[in-house]
């Protein structure tokens, strides 16, 4: 079965600073993992994901990815964070055990990102 | 093209009633999955439906059933509530084309809060 840990509750960060938040997965395969942001009383917005190919995804609201295989992590990252870049971030695994395909995203616990001035 | 949309968006039941949530997904998506979120457990995969068939199946109770129209819209049941049943309910599609559909990304809607009384 697939897997993803975040093994942060909460990041906080200074505006203008760098930002990681981070995912480690488990899975048999070759591993299909996305982010999402959802900010309150919101459904979840697509950010990035890594399907195969270049290790470092580039997505929107210039976020991106490093997926690093030998440590299984995909950590979320921007350069420059701005407030209004606080909400909650989530990480998640496609499943690929599913006997009729289809399409099944198991995800972490969410880490809740904190920008503040 | 306009996302996927949910109605209603804020529902109270009490308990023991019926609901029924809905979803229409992006234009041209073939494959609609639900999830359930809340504080405790977080986001869990409730089912997926494609082609008017349910493909897949979380771990809930026969009390949350769904179903597909053939214009793709979706609906979801939960019969005889109970207090848990409270939560976020998410709608996500993806257009799912058959090879590449396992790189296909879900895209959510905003989500049904639902309130059990």
């Amino acid at each position: 079965a697939q897997s993803v840990a975040q093994p942060e509750d909460q990041v906080n960060v200074a505006e203008g600073n760098p930002l990681t938040v981070k995912c480690t997965y488990s899975v048999s395969g070759n591993p299909y993992l996305f982010w999402y942001v959802q900010y309150p009383n919101r459904g979840l917005q697509f950010l990035l994901k890594y399907i195969t190919g270049d290790n470092l995804v580039k997505g929107s609201y210039g976020f991106e990815a490093e997926f690093n295989k030998s440590q299984t992590s995909f950590h979320l990252k921007k350069p420059s964070a701005l407030v209004s870049d606080s909400a909650l971030y989530f990480c998640a695994v496609r499943d690929m055990d599913l006997t009729g395909g289809g399409n099944k995203l198991t995800f972490g616990t969410g880490t809740q990102l904190k920008v503040e001035l | 093209k306009a996302g996927v949309t949910q109605t209603p968006r804020y529902l109270i039941k009490t308990r023991g009633q019926q609901v029924t949530l809905s979803c229409s997904p992006i234009s041209g998506h073939r494959s609609v999955s639900w999830y359930q979120q809340t504080p405790g457990q977080g986001l869990q995969f409730l089912f997926e439906y494609f082609s008017e068939t349910q493909r897949n199946k979380g771990n809930f109770p026969g009390r949350f059933s769904g179903r597909q129209f053939s214009n793709s819209r979706s609906e979801m049941n939960v019969s005889t509530l109970e207090l848990g049943d409270s939560a976020l309910y998410l709608c996500a599609s993806s257009l799912d084309s058959g090879m590449s559909g396992l790189a296909d990304t879900q895209y959510f809607g905003p989500g049904t809060r639902l309130t059990v009384l």
